[in-house]
């Protein structure tokens, strides 16, 4: 148990479809963060938030888009995706942001 | 500029045999570099951290690293393999604190054979 829960676990979703990933930290920290794992990639960091204000945002296509509601929340809403973006979501959080992370136990997404 | 290399994709050791798993980096500021273990499915867990103290470090589950300026190394090592700790293990390098930017590396898949 790491203190960084992800839902779902796992997601199917057709290039259409409209869907939502939840990460839900209860450490106190004040950052979080989205990362894509692909299969013989390095892990890729997507968006950083510091105090619920995105402070980061590494060229993710528009398809992709974060929300930060409050400084435990975070989501990922994904629309119209292409098969390329099936991978592992992970989230994670950290005090502030030169601190270090803790990470979730990730989303796994699948586009067909 | 920083990065960071991890020598082996693949490891294989026997049980009870120690481990070693290699990684260079480089970075134009005094980094925090970091392992990280993914097991199959699973997340990444911390195993330790470097961040200019004892250069030496101790982690869970019985790993250790040892910060070599010198060398711009961090190796990580266990004396001892256990079944339990094949997975796949990342070294990262980041910059001081105050600025942001985690470097991954491309990971070294550790296999213990019974």
């Amino acid at each position: 148990e790491t203190g960084v829960t992800q839902t779902p676990r796992h997601l199917v979703m057709g290039m259409t479809n409209k869907k939502s990933l939840k990460c839900e930290q209860h450490l106190g920290h004040n950052a979080m963060y989205w990362y894509k794992q692909s299969a013989k990639k390095p892990l890729e960091l997507m968006f950083v938030y510091s105090l619920e204000e995105r402070v980061e945002n590494n060229s993710v296509p528009s398809r992709f888009s974060p929300e930060c509601p409050n400084s435990s929340h975070l989501f990922l809403h994904l629309h119209t995706l292409q098969p390329e973006d099936s991978a592992l979501y992970l989230c994670a959080s950290s005090q502030d942001v030169s601190d270090t992370i803790y990470f979730g136990e990730g989303s796994w997404l699948t586009v067909v | 500029a920083q990065s960071v290399t991890q020598l082996d994709s693949h490891v294989s050791v026997s049980e009870g045999t120690p481990v070693l798993l290699r990684c260079n980096y480089s970075s134009s500021y005094s980094p925090s570099l970091f392992w990280y273990v993914q097991h199959p499915n699973k997340g990444l867990q911390l195993l330790l951290k470097y961040t200019s103290a004892a250069t030496l470090v101790k982690g869970i589950n019985g790993f250790e690293a040892e910060f070599k300026k010198s060398e711009t190394s961090f190796h990580l090592t266990k004396p001892s393999a256990h079944m339990s700790d094949a997975a796949e293990y990342f070294c990262v390098v980041s910059k001081p604190a105050g600025r942001r930017a985690l470097t991954f590396g491309s990971g070294t898949r550790l296999q213990v054979q019974p």
